[in-house]
Parts: structure tokens; sequence; C-alpha cells
């Protein structure tokens, strides 16, 4: 089992719609949580983050953490064709584990016009 | 500088040959990391420094990789006795603290031939 797991997709949505991407980890010890987008062929840029239970609202994007559950996820609203990208979900550890940030393989998603 | 900035953008290089990449932080973060990136997957992380120091080396995959950050400013991933397995984008990120957001720069293309 992979320390942070996402549906690799490909997650198609019309424009205009709601997209809703999800993450889960395996290291209940995480504290921080990061959504980052990755065009093809750029690296990945930093959308959201996130570091309670709860919901962080900024812009058009909506994270939510349950920790107890072990889960994230990034909501897009009013998705655009320029949202289609994979996004890639990062979760950090705390105390020893703190700085190294562990990926999953992201979930591509694609905004149809 | 105003994001990260990784030379060279592309790097061939023959196997068995040495490679050094480069990484020129956001001025004033003083946590840096080091992770690769194959096709279709999510950066995998390699190691981690707080100032001078590697804080975590622990994704280094065998004694052929080694990372210096001399001044806790630039660092340097050195790749010995380079094998075609090698060939990945290789990112960096800096932030900074160790606790806070990374951003990426847009990563150095190894292809070992």
């Amino acid at each position: 089992q992979k320390e942070v797991e996402q549906n690799s997709g490909p997650l198609s949505v019309p424009e205009g719609a709601i997209a809703s991407l999800n993450c889960t980890y395996s290291d209940r010890g995480s504290q921080s949580f990061f959504w980052y987008r990755q065009y093809s062929g750029k690296s990945p840029e930093l959308i959201m983050s996130i570091y309670s239970n709860g919901d962080k609202e900024d812009g058009r994007f909506t994270a939510q953490l349950n920790k107890a559950s072990q889960y994230v996820s990034l909501l897009i609203r009013d998705s655009q064709p320029s949202d289609s990208a994979t996004y890639l979900c990062a979760v950090r550890g705390g105390d020893t584990n703190a700085g190294k940030s562990t990926f999953g393989d992201g979930t591509t998603l694609t905004v149809k016009p | 500088g105003a994001g990260v900035s990784q030379t060279p953008s592309n790097k061939v290089t023959e196997k068995g040959k040495y490679v050094e990449l480069r990484c020129d932080p956001i001025s004033g973060h003083t946590a840096l990391y080091w992770y690769r990136q194959s096709l279709g997957q999510g950066p995998e992380f390699l190691i981690y420094f707080q100032g001078t120091g590697a804080a975590d080396d622990s994704g280094l995959p065998n004694d052929r990789f080694f990372a210096v950050r001399p001044e806790g400013s630039v660092s340097t991933l050195k790749i010995q006795r380079t094998e075609r397995g090698d060939s990945a984008v290789y990112l960096c990120a800096s932030s900074e603290h160790g606790v806070t957001e990374a951003f990426f720069g847009q990563g150095t293309r190894l292809t070992v031939v």
C-alpha cells in the first residue's frame, strides 16, 4: 500500500462543474497537507495548503481535511479548461518526519469546454 | 531570485559518467529539498536540507547519489557512475522553514544514454 493514495483518473468534468479530487494517507502523525497542480512537462505548482481539520477556501479552490479518516480532498468550483492538469496530493509528517513530503501519483483532470 | 532556479534544464549523459545538478533556492529559504519524478508518477523524495546540513537523506537510492549545500543556499546533487535507470526529472524545492509550503523549481531533465 502506498503512503499517499490518489485515484489516477482521468477525471473528466464539463466546464463550469465542480471537480472533486481525493487523497488518503497512511501516516496518522502527518501534520501538513498540500495540493499541487502540474501541467504536462512542467513542475508542480502549489495551489493549497491545509494544516487543521475542516475546510479551507481560496478562490475557486476548497481543501478539506479529516485527520480521523486520514483523508484530504480538493474541490474546484466553476471548473475551467485551464484547470486541466494533474493534481498531486502531498503529505508531510510531524516531528522526525518534518520536512519530507510524500506525494501521491496524482489525478489527471480534464475539463471539457 | 524570485523563484527556485535549477540548472541545467536538460542534461544528456552517457552511462557511467558523473553529473552535477544545481539548485538555487528562493532567497531566505532555509529548507531545501530534492525530489525526482518519473513519467506518470509523483515526485519521489531524495534529501532534505535544513541550512547546511542534510536533515533527512533517507530517499537517496544508493551511494552513487550525494548532495551538498555548503553555505546554506545553493545545493548541488551529484550522481556518480550514472545508470540508464537514473533518467528522470530532478526537482528541487525550497521553503521558508521545514514545516511551511515548499515551492518547486522548473526541474532538470536527466537522460542517461
